[in-house]
C-alpha cells in the first residue's frame, strides 16, 4: 500500500509565478490536509478537505492561497503570484473516513518551495 | 488557542544512554496525541498514537505517556543509539478532529 504521494518534491519559482503542488492520498483515505513549515517555525495547519468539500480552512491565508480535491484526481494546493516569503515545505496528510476511526494522519514526504 | 511547547529544543546525549522529550499543551480537550520523527530534509514518520482516553503506548524502545488533565505527554527512548538522531515532534488533536497543532520540536543527536 503506497503512502501518501506529493509531487513535485522540488519546486523553484520566480516571484509572481503561480505554484501547483499535488497530493494523492494513501489508498481508501479520503481526507487531506495542507501543512506548511517555515525556516526555523513549526509545522502549521493550513486546510482539511474531503472529496470536493473544503471543511476547514482556517489556516489558510487569505489572499493567493487556495485549495482542492476534486472526485477524481489528487488535492491541489495553489499558490498564485509567489512571494519569497511562500518558501516553505508544504506537507500533505491523509487519514481515512472518521467514523470509529483513530483520526491518525499519515503524512507525505513534502514540496520544498523555493521562490527566486 | 491551543499551545504545543516540547522541551528541551535540542539535546545531546552519548549512544546507550536512555533519554525523556517533554511536550505540553494548554488546552486538555484533545482527541488524541501524537509522536513524529523528521529527519533533516525529510517527511514526518508516525511513532506513537495516544487516544485521549489511554496513558501510554509502546513500539520497540519508545514508550509515550500521557497526562491529559497536566497537559503533558513525555517520549521516553531506551538505550539511544545514533540512527535515533532526528527532530522528534509532539502534535496534539482537538476534539473537533481536524487540525493538528505541532510544538516546534527536539532536535536529538546521538553521538557513538
Amino acid at each position: 500500500n503506497a503512502g501518501v504521494m506529493q509531487n513535485p518534491r522540488h519546486l523553484v519559482r520566480r516571484r509572481g509565478q503561480e505554484a501547483r503542488l499535488r497530493c494523492s492520498p494513501m489508498k481508501g483515505h479520503s481526507h487531506v490536509y495542507w501543512y506548511r513549515q517555515l525556516p526555523e517555525e513549526g509545522l502549521k495547519f493550513m486546510v482539511y478537505l474531503q472529496k470536493e468539500n473544503i471543511i476547514d480552512e482556517s489556516g489558510m491565508p487569505k489572499e493567493r492561497f487556495s485549495a482542492e480535491f476534486p472526485k477524481e484526481g489528487p488535492s491541489i494546493l495553489r499558490i498564485q503570484q509567489v512571494v519569497r516569503g511562500d518558501s516553505a515545505a508544504y506537507f500533505c496528510a491523509s487519514s481515512p473516513p472518521k467514523a470509529g476511526g483513530l483520526y491518525e494522519q499519515y503524512f507525505g514526504p513534502g514540496t520544498r518551495l523555493t521562490v527566486t | 488557542k491551543q499551545e504545543v511547547t516540547q522541551i528541551p529544543a535540542a539535546l545531546s546525549v552519548p549512544e546507550g544512554e536512555n533519554l525523556v522529550l517533554n511536550c505540553s499543551f494548554t488546552d486538555s480537550a484533545i482527541y488524541n496525541l501524537q509522536w513524529f520523527r523528521q529527519d533533516p530534509g525529510k517527511g514526518l514518520t508516525s511513532l506513537l498514537l495516544i487516544q485521549s482516553s489511554q496513558r501510554e503506548q509502546t513500539s520497540g524502545r519508545l514508550n509515550a505517556s500521557l497526562d491529559k488533565s497536566s497537559g503533558r505527554s513525555t517520549l521516553y527512548i531506551a538505550a539511544s543509539q545514533p540512527g535515533d538522531s532526528a527532530t522528534y515532534l509532539c502534535a496534539v488533536l482537538g476534539q473537533a478532529g481536524t487540525a493538528l497543532i505541532f510544538g516546534k520540536g527536539t532536535t536529538l543527536s546521538v553521538s557513538s
